[in-house]
This record gives C-alpha cells, structure tokens and sequence, in this order.
C-alpha cells in the first residue's frame, strides 16, 4: 500500500521553465516532508524538506508548497536548466526516520 | 568527507545462488538503513539499525534475507536463496539518530 502518491510520472520542461511536481499522503501523522533527486547510477540526495507548521519554503530555485488541510505538497522548480534533469521524488515520514516514497518523476529539461 | 559507500556497485548471479552486499556508512552515524529499489519506483525501507540493534526489519522478508551490523559501523545484506524477482537495486543510507539520510550508489542486482 502506498503511502504517498506522486504525480505525474515524467515531465519535459524547457529551459527556464517551471517544473511542478504534485504528492498527496493518508497518514496524519507524517510530520516531515523532504524531496530526493537521484541522478542515473546515484543514490537519491535531499534537496528540501518541510515540516506541517509552515505553507511554503524556498531554497534557491526549489519551492515546497504545503497544504495541510488537502495532504498534499508540490515541489516547483524555477527557471528548470538541463543539469535538473533527473528523477525526483517526495517522502514523507513521521519522527523523520521511517520514509515513505512516491513513485518517482523523471523531469528532463530541453535546453 | 567520504560518503556512504556500497560494493559491489553491480551483481549478476542466477536464481537459487546466494549474494550479499556491503556498506560502510559516513563515520559517525549511528543509524543505518537498508533500501530495496525496484525500477521506476522509490526505495521501500527494508531495515533499520541503531549502533549494532536492528530496531526495524518489518519489511525484511526474513525466509531469504538477512542482515547484520557488527560492531555497529559496517554493515552486509545476504540474500539465500535469490530469486528472480529480487532484481533491483539494494541502497544503503546512514544518519545521525534521525536526521537526514545519506544514500549510497546503490548495489544493482540482476537475477537470471
């Protein structure tokens, strides 16, 4: 059973475009929600996380939206350039151990 | 500083053989885990190590997998008997108690 949905499931996006990615979550009790970049032959990175107190955080080109209420968050990644092309996933978890994954979504940006 | 560090990065075995696969996870971190990667989804925790306790192996399937962490720094995933579906790719992560999660490159395993 997945806890966290993702979607959609890939995306092309020209450079300086804005790629949006859409996760939805059940479980109430997910107070952290962090998003993975994994390149080819890689091991996923964190790129942002975010926790339930807050609506929105932003680390340079990366922005989480969160939505409490609907359970769901969205990544959004500004002016996209060809070196964000990977797959990109969202987690969720509570007491920041045990991660829940999406599915995954491969963004490949189009210079 | 070294990061999670996995060998082999790649196995090809067929069914019924045995396999393990090793991590040296960032030094200093308590916590490690175990990640199963099917393609095309995301990692499905397997097992979670405090120092050398698993504190977590719901999701092992404990018939054909095992782990250990001796000493609680390394750390070896066995598979006995492999099965075809077992292809996938094994990720190993560590922290420090439960903050942020490193991952290795992973260990890719083909079964034929």
């Amino acid at each position: 059973q997945q806890q966290v949905k993702q979607s959609p499931q890939s995306l092309i996006v020209q450079k300086g475009g804005i790629s949006i990615i859409n996760c939805a979550y059940e479980n109430t009790a997910f107070d952290y929600f962090p998003w993975y970049q994994q390149f080819p032959g890689k091991g996923p990175a964190l790129l942002i996380a975010i926790r339930p107190d807050v609506s929105e955080k932003k680390e340079g080109r990366f922005t989480i939206s969160f939505n409490k209420s609907a359970k769901q968050f969205s990544l959004h990644i500004m002016d996209s350039q060809p070196g964000d092309s990977a797959t990109y996933f969202c987690a969720a978890s509570r007491n920041d151990y045990k991660l829940s994954f999406g599915a995954g979504t491969t963004v490949t940006v189009r210079a | 500083e070294a990061g999670v560090v996995q060998s082999p990065r790649y196995k090809i075995i067929e069914k019924k053989q045995p396999v393990a696969f090793w991590c040296n996870p960032i030094s200093g971190h308590n916590t490690l885990y175990w990640y199963l990667q099917n393609l095309g989804q995301g990692p499905e925790l397997l097992i979670r190590y405090e120092n050398e306790e698993a504190v977590d192996d719901s999701q092992l399937p404990k018939d054909r997998f095992s782990a250990e962490r001796l000493k609680g720094v390394d750390s070896t995933l066995k598979i006995q008997p492999a099965e075809l579906g077992d292809s996938a790719v094994y990720l190993c992560a560590s922290s420090l108690a439960n903050h942020e999660q490193f991952f290795g490159p992973g260990t890719r395993l083909t079964v034929l």
